[in-house]
């Protein structure tokens, strides 16, 4: 079965650690994204990037990192610089970059 | 300011009822999208159109690309049908940039 997976799906940290969100895809996409939801707001865009060993700074990319060495893997980091990390985060991917976007199953980060 | 608007916020029903949500948007855009998120949180794609009309089982969803204006429509609605809609357009200029609405969350009472 194709998809995207997320791993995992609840996640614990302590403030000032940083912690890497996991996102894995076998749909052959070239496109990935990564989307912070707060309640009451949209999707809000981190982090995409359209091919490997590529990737584009969203609207809240501040407090983030991301890496593309492989097509089928867009991992996040969320650093000890992002000031409210609590949050639901969702990875998404295309066959290009104005595709219709499959979402995984999210991962909710809860640091105290 | 939101690119993208939705009505209404919140919507319950009874089972059977036709229901219609409302997304209104202010960019040009190649594409408009509606998800469903389940409690959950898991996200699916349930139309990409860009003019017209689609249809997938009970599920239409309309586009009015001059008055820059989506609707979704449920028909013969049922509990499982419960979830939060949300609309999303792609920007036309650059097509990476989505913009989202904030969602309408629909409960179906049997």
């Amino acid at each position: 079965d194709g998809g995207i997976t997320q791993s995992p799906k609840y996640l614990f940290r302590k403030e000032g650690q940083n912690v890497t969100l996991s996102c894995e895809q076998n749909l052959n996409h070239d496109a990935m994204y990564w989307y912070r939801q707060d309640p009451g707001q949209g999707l809000r865009l981190i982090y995409y990037s359209q091919i490997v060993n590529d990737f584009q700074k969203g609207d809240i990319a501040e407090g983030y990192s991301v890496s593309r060495e492989k097509k089928e893997s867009f991992p996040l980091t969320v650093t000890s610089a992002q000031k409210n990390p609590t949050a639901f985060y969702l990875c998404a991917s295309s066959i290009a970059i104005r595709g219709e976007q499959y979402f995984g199953p999210g991962t909710r980060l809860t640091v105290t | 300011k939101n690119e993208v608007e939705q009505s209404p916020q919140n919507l319950t029903a009874q089972e059977g009822e036709f229901i219609t949500i409302n997304c209104s948007y202010s960019v040009g855009i190649s594409a408009l999208h509606w998800l469903q998120q389940h409690p959950g949180g898991g996200i699916v794609s349930l139309f990409m159109l860009s003019s017209g009309k689609k249809k997938h089982g009970r599920l239409i969803a309309t586009i009015n690309i001059q008055e820059k204006h989506s609707s979704l429509h449920i028909t013969a609605s049922h509990p499982r049908d419960s979830a939060v809609y949300i609309c999303a357009v792609s920007d036309r200029v650059t097509g990476n940039q989505f913009y989202f609405g904030t969602g309408t969350s629909l409960t179906v009472i049997p």
